[in-house]
């Protein structure tokens, strides 16, 4: 089955960028959404269709993919940003969905 | 916009059958291109889907789960639900129920239910 990897954890100081990745075999021909997933919350989407972002989503979040990796980048890190993060394709040979096994981001 | 809520018990012996059920409050749950579909973080770990159905087609599941888990659909109810037989301690995890699209993306999650299994 289809595998993403995840570093599990990212730290980084307030106001600088953090660079989430995601790798899997030729992922740049699929289509990666990303989630944050905080506490005692639901999962929300902040990145879908590899680089697109919903309403409400700041603009410092943003995506990329290509060949095999997927990278989530949060631009001036707030504390606020502070949350586990996953990568998400659908694998299409056996009609599946995948999660990648999640990021933590640490604002230091 | 659609608002999904789990519902079930909280606690299920080991070798038992979990069994939640979702309902959404939507317009139709039959009328839209949604997959109902069920999410689970068991503690201390990431997300790990486990399946979804289309209101006209069979279901799928995480080859993981296969040969325990059922997922069907009530469209006059607006519910769907999961069943999971033969449950351990592994299977101790929040569970949500979300509506997503063909692709996975998943933009309606319910507020999760958190089932222990001891």
């Amino acid at each position: 089955s289809y595998v993403l990897n995840q570093p599990p954890s990212v730290s980084v100081p307030p106001g600088k960028t953090a660079r989430i990745t995601c790798g899997g075999s030729n992922i740049g021909s699929k289509s990666v959404h990303w989630y944050q997933k905080k506490p005692g919350q639901a999962p929300e989407v902040v990145i879908y269709s590899d680089s697109d972002r919903p309403s409400g989503i700041p603009e410092r979040f943003s995506g990329s993919n290509s060949g095999n990796t997927a990278t989530l980048t949060i631009s001036w890190v707030e504390a606020g940003d502070e949350a586990d993060y996953y990568c998400q394709v659908w694998e299409s040979s056996g009609d599946l969905v995948v999660f990648g096994g999640g990021t933590k981001l640490t604002v230091l | 916009q659609v608002q999904l809520q789990e519902s079930g018990p909280g606690q299920v012996k080991p070798s038992q059958t979990l069994s939640l059920t979702c309902t959404v409050s939507t317009g139709s749950i039959s009328g839209t291109t949604y997959y109902w579909s069920w999410i689970r973080q068991p503690t201390g770990k990431g997300l790990e889907w486990i399946g979804r159905i289309y209101t006209s087609g069979r279901p799928n599941y995480n080859p993981s789960l296969t040969s325990r888990v059922s997922i069907s659909l009530d469209t006059s109810q607006k519910q769907f639900s999961l069943t999971l037989t033969s449950v351990t301690a592994a299977d101790t995890a929040i569970y949500y129920c979300a509506a997503a699209d063909y692709y996975g993306l998943t933009d309606y999650w319910g507020q999760g239910i958190r089932v222990i299994v001891s």
